[in-house]
């Protein structure tokens, strides 16, 4: 079966540090990835979207970027952290074609202080 | 942008009663999606439906789908405690599944 980890589950980071967040899917391959940010009382923004390896679409402008440097990982970074990256982010992955749902990992909540 | 927007922004009922939530959006779309979730957990999802379908179940649950009034609603019949979340639409359109946009969602809460 295929799962998803996202990690660290919480993160507490001073403004101007660097960002890391990681994502893996196991017991598929070639899925579409997904890194959604949510902010408190607020639905889902997607932040970037990948159909491949090393192929990443961004949705909004922003202080983050993504890679995908393996089939299955997705990771999300930054270089300086603002107090506007506080939030919880999700990554997903879907399968393709138009009749998949997306499978959720746990999140990171993350709070820049 | 939201695509979807739930309605109401949050519910409140007993044990065994129905909940029915209310998804609008504003663009065509290829399905529309429900998503659950509990606090501070990701998002679980629940059940697809095609734009070419007008009602979908599954266990508990009832979607229906309105595409000339771009809404749908999601009913929860004999509601537990358990049932307790957030319930979020997402629509994907634009001839692929590979963006879904999602509403920001109706706080359900289940009192035994």
């Amino acid at each position: 079966s295929q799962t998803i980890h996202q990690w660290p589950a919480t993160l507490v980071q001073p403004v101007g540090s660097p960002l890391s967040l990681e994502c893996t899917v196991e017991g598929t391959s070639n899925p579409n990835l997904y890194w959604y940010r949510q902010a408190a009382g607020r639905g889902l923004q997607l932040l970037f979207y990948s159909v491949g390896i090393g192929q990443i679409s961004s949705e909004v402008p922003q202080n983050l970027s993504a890679s995908r440097p393996q089939d299955r990982q997705f990771i999300l970074s930054s270089k300086k952290l603002l107090l506007s990256d506080s939030g919880f982010y999700l990554c997903a992955w879907s399968g393709w074609g138009s009749d998949y749902g997306y499978t959720f990992g746990s999140g990171t909540r993350l709070t820049v202080v | 942008s939201q695509q979807g927007e739930e309605d109401p922004q949050a519910l409140s009922i007993q044990e065994g009663e129905n909940a029915t939530m209310n998804c609008s959006y504003k663009t065509s779309i290829n399905n529309l999606q429900w998503y659950r979730q509990n606090s501070g957990r990701g998002l679980v999802h629940l059940i697809l439906i095609r734009s070419n379908e007008r009602e979908k179940h599954s266990g508990r649950l009832r979607v229906t789908l309105d595409t000339s009034k771009k809404s749908s609603s999601l009913l929860i019949t004999a509601s537990r405690a358990a049932d307790t979340a957030s319930y979020f639409c997402a629509t994907g359109s634009g001839g692929s599944n590979y963006k879904l946009t999602f509403g920001k969602g109706t706080l359900l809460t289940v009192n035994p």
